[in-house]
């Protein structure tokens, strides 16, 4: 099956640093990727939406300064958490799609960051 | 809108006795739905999914969910339970279009007792 990778798979870093996050898809191209934030014991929250080639649509309450999304190729999306607080601390979900009817949307293995 | 509601926070079963996670959605389209399984500290993997063909699916690991339109729902079962099923469990539902994002539960969190 597809696989979709994240890299790191955890990072700790001072508050006020910048961590970049990268999602990619290995074997498929992924014209779509959506990031997503899991709390501990709590489901997963859809960030943003990102569609190669074009600016990320983000969701309500999701600060878009705050949380940069790149999606420059068919293979490679990248979040950046800037100016990262403790409360920034979360595990980072990245899942994609080749954008076909009905095609399943496959998730990277997560990010776990811990802002101190 | 869509929408999707886990009804158990929580689910304990013993090793060796049937799996019942329950699922109902809420969807205006004709939905495909999803079941993920999260191991501690891990990421998402599929288990099954429904997409308008057979209503009873089949998935990895033994599991099998049945989508029963008449009562908007799409449980998860399993004849028995195996130690290495413990983890947690989300129903996903998304319209019938490639790239929408997906809508999940809250989760259930399967405990497996020796």
């Amino acid at each position: 099956g597809a696989v979709v990778s994240q890299h790191p798979s955890w990072v700790i870093c001072k508050s006020g640093t910048s961590v970049k996050i990268e999602c990619r898809s290995l074997d498929f191209q992924a014209t779509t990727m959506f990031w997503y934030r899991q709390f501990p014991k709590q489901s997963l929250m859809l960030m943003a939406t990102s569609n190669e080639g074009s600016k990320a649509t983000y969701e309500q309450g999701v600060e878009k300064d705050k949380f940069l999304i790149n999606h420059a190729s068919l293979t490679l999306s990248t979040l950046t958490v800037t100016s990262a607080h403790p409360e920034d601390s979360s595990f980072y979900i990245c899942s994609a799609t080749s954008g076909l009817v009905a095609e399943t949307q496959y998730f990277g293995p997560g990010t776990r960051l811990l802002v101190l | 809108a869509q929408s999707v509601t886990q009804l158990d926070s929580h689910v304990s079963v013993s090793e060796g006795t049937p799996v019942l996670l329950r699922c109902n959605y809420s969807s205006s389209y004709s939905p495909s739905l999803f079941w993920y399984v999260q191991h501690p500290n891990k990421g998402l993997q599929l288990l099954l999914k429904y997409t308008s063909a057979a209503t009873l699916v089949k998935g990895i690991n033994g599991f099998e969910a049945e989508f029963k339109k008449s009562e908007t729902s799409f449980h998860l079962t399993k004849p028995s339970a195996h130690m290495s099923d413990a983890a947690e469990y989300f129903c996903v539902v998304r319209p019938l279009s490639g790239n929408t994002p997906l809508v999940f539960g809250k989760g259930t969190r399967l405990s497996v007792i020796a």
